[in-house]
């Protein structure tokens, strides 16, 4: 079965600066997918980031980018110019290539805190 | 943009009684998924739908049912509530051929 580790409850970045969330998982598969999400106040997901496994280049949004790392299993999300509306819950999430189910998994979250 | 819609918002319910939660979809999205979220945790998968079947199934209680129906909307229905069954019901939806699932703004479900 996949698991998916977030080792950071919790992190703070200085408004303006960068920080990086770190994110692992297991699988034994080789194709899938990966995403992280936010998880503000309002406790609406919204994705921030996708990641396909099958390619090499990592997704940028913006201020967000990722550092995939597929043979390591690793997938940090970095996040520039960090913005007071950056602070969240962030959850990082697998989703399986293979047909008949795409349920995602999550991890246990990192909360952001940005100072001003 | 539309987005997912779930209703409703919040629900107070006792002990042993009945809850029912609705999802509607983004227009066109063919997949529904139900997460449960509780206090301070990650979302949790309960269960999917794809055309109106049933694609998979996670950690549901067997008083929790669940279905779509043609219109692709779906309801998840929950009896005989317990207290542990107080948290966030999300419902999201995706479209075959897209990879995220778009999350709706969950039902707040609290038994006393």
């Amino acid at each position: 079965a996949q698991t998916v580790t977030q080792s950071q409850p919790e992190m703070s970045v200085q408004e303006a600066e960068t920080v990086t969330l770190s994110c692992t998982y297991d699988t034994s598969e080789s194709d899938y997918y990966l995403f992280w999400y936010k998880q503000p106040p309002s406790r609406q997901m919204i994705l921030v980031i996708r990641q396909e496994a099958y390619k090499q280049q990592n997704a940028t949004e913006n201020r967000f980018s990722v550092n995939f790392q597929k043979a390591a299993k690793s997938f940090s999300l970095k996040i520039s110019d960090s913005q007071l509306g950056d602070a969240a819950m962030y959850f990082c999430a697998y989703r399986t290539a293979l047909s008949g189910t795409y349920k995602y998994i999550f991890g246990t979250g990192t909360r952001l805190k940005v100072l001003a | 943009a539309a987005g997912v819609i779930q209703s409703p918002r919040h629900l107070i319910k006792e002990k042993r009684e009945t809850a029912t939660l609705k999802c509607y979809p983004i227009p066109r999205h063919d997949t529904v998924y139900w997460y449960q979220q509780g206090p301070g945790q990650d979302p949790q998968f309960l269960i999917s739908f794809y055309e109106k079947m049933q694609s998979d199934k996670g950690s549901i209680p067997d008083r929790f049912s669940a279905q779509q129906f043609s219109d692709y909307h779906s309801e998840l229905n929950m009896s005989s509530l317990e207290l542990g069954d107080s948290a966030l019901y999300f419902c999201a939806s995706s479209r075959t051929g897209v990879n995220e699932q778009y999350f709706g703004p969950g039902t707040r479900l609290t038994v006393t």
